[in-house]
């Protein structure tokens, strides 16, 4: 079954601040993390990813953290805009799994004006 | 820069009914592969290929059928469509199967 989830379904923020979307895996053997954002109506966009011999990597606005002793993925936006406003997935890659990826069930993330 | 494209966008089908929903790359991606999404849930994988003449099954196979026969193309057909598989359908492409992959704009099917 499923090893991926998110803790928070939903998360609302302020317009201007930072948000912080969380993911927990449970496969060791995972060796590639990546992040998706769904607008409505639209296919997923990537937006950043990370191996595991990496603990964060930095995009324009956007960091992913990983956090292997814990089993830990995070995606962190910076001065959140309205644009950001949509469903974001994360994904592992399982080395036991023919290099599939597997998503979890995404949260929804509403920037408030 | 088409991407990944993905017909039709829309579909309803009657139970029993046969159809293909089509997907093209012009990216020159090795690995492509079809996904499954439905409420509350994650995106699933049905079928990929990680090249022209090569498909394997994902964790969602049953009542799919895929095909290969160029780099470009990678048609889904539900042979006889079932309420069940009333979902959403993305294809998407990558230049390897351990790289990030690219989503076409999905299609809507509801089966009656």
């Amino acid at each position: 079954g499923e090893s991926v989830g998110l803790h928070l379904p939903t998360l609302s923020v302020q317009e201007g601040d930072n948000s912080i979307i969380n993911c927990a895996y449970s496969n060791s053997a995972s060796d590639y993390f990546i992040w998706y954002k769904q607008e409505s109506g639209k296919g997923p966009q990537f937006i950043i990813d990370i191996r595991s011999n990496m603990d964060k990597r930095q995009g324009q606005r956007v960091t992913v953290l990983l956090n292997k002793t814990v089993k830990h993925l995070s995606l962190q936006i910076a001065a959140t805009q309205p644009g950001d406003s949509a469903v974001y997935f994360c994904a592992e890659r399982r080395m036991d799994s023919s290099y599939k990826l597997i998503f979890g069930s995404g949260t929804r993330l509403l920037v408030r004006p | 820069n088409a991407g990944v494209t993905q017909t039709p966008k829309f579909q309803v089908l009657k139970t029993g009914q046969s159809m293909t929903l089509q997907c093209a790359q012009d990216m020159n991606h090795e690995y492509m592969s079809w996904y499954r999404q439905d409420p509350g849930m994650g995106l699933r994988l049905i079928h990929y290929s990680v090249g022209a003449g090569i498909t394997d099954q994902g964790e969602v196979p049953n009542g799919y059928n895929v095909s290969r026969s160029t780099t470009e193309d990678f048609p889904l057909r539900l042979l006889s469509a079932a309420p069940s598989q009333t979902s959403v359908y993305f294809c998407a492409s990558s230049s390897g199967i351990r790289e990030k992959l690219f989503f076409g704009s999905g299609t809507q099917l509801s089966v009656l």
